[in-house]
């Protein structure tokens, strides 16, 4: 399967702050891919799915003025939490829809404080 | 309902021992399944896909019941190594060309091998 690099791996960062998480795909060229959002002891949720040279489609309750993501290219997909709260401390996600079906990133832990 | 149901756990059970999940999933339409694991803090890794006809993977069988909507894996001779939280995936599109489409997730099953 494809390799997918996600970074950063691990981030803490103050409330009103933003931060940008980068999704790559290093061998494999991506029209699409995934975020995903899990809380502790919780499913892996699907945010969006980020679309090449296109807006992003955002899943029913995710407020896309907050989370943007860009996806300007076929090898990477960004996501930026705007003016981050503690509530938005999450393990964020990305996956690509590759050849061997299913490759996801190494994901990023954010904390907001 | 949920989409993808799983009993989250925790199992605690001994090496050795036999060990499985059940998941249910509510979108007749659904076209692949999947099982991965998820180590605490990390990225969830396949573990296995589900057929029809049931598959093993050494010591994992994973088994699909179309009528129930029941998906199952079962782990055999338990490592400590298994220690993990198991996830339940559905994929509600056809898989078609080479590329797979929204993916569910169980909320997924903590189990926990103890010497």
């Amino acid at each position: 399967g494809a390799v997918v690099s996600q970074h950063p791996s691990w981030v803490i960062c103050k409330s009103g702050t933003s931060v940008k998480i980068e999704c790559r795909s290093l061998d494999f060229q991506a029209t699409t891919m995934f975020w995903y959002r899990q809380f502790p002891k919780q499913s892996l949720m699907l945010m969006a799915t980020s679309n090449e040279g296109s807006k992003a489609t955002y899943e029913q309750g995710v407020e896309k003025d907050k989370f943007l993501i860009n996806h300007a290219s076929l090898t990477l997909s960004t996501l930026t939490v705007t003016s981050a709260h503690p509530e938005d401390s999450s393990f964020y996600i990305c996956r690509i829809p590759d050849t061997a079906g299913i490759t996801f990133g190494s994901g990023t832990r954010l904390t907001v404080v | 309902r949920k989409e993808v149901e799983q009993d989250p756990g925790p199992f605690n059970v001994p090496e050795g021992a036999t060990v499985a999940f059940n998941c249910t999933y509510s979108n007749s339409a659904s076209q692949s399944f999947f099982w991965y694991r998820q180590d605490c803090r990390k990225e969830p890794k396949l573990l296995m896909s589900v057929y029809s006809s049931g598959n093993e993977d050494g010591r994992f069988t994973a088994q699909l019941n179309r009528a129930s909507q029941y998906i199952s894996l079962l782990i055999r001779d338990s490592k400590l190594s298994d220690s993990a939280t198991y996830l339940c995936v559905v994929n509600p599109f056809n898989a078609g060309g080479t590329s797979y489409g929204k993916l569910t997730f169980g909320q997924g099953t903590i189990l926990t091998v103890h010497p």
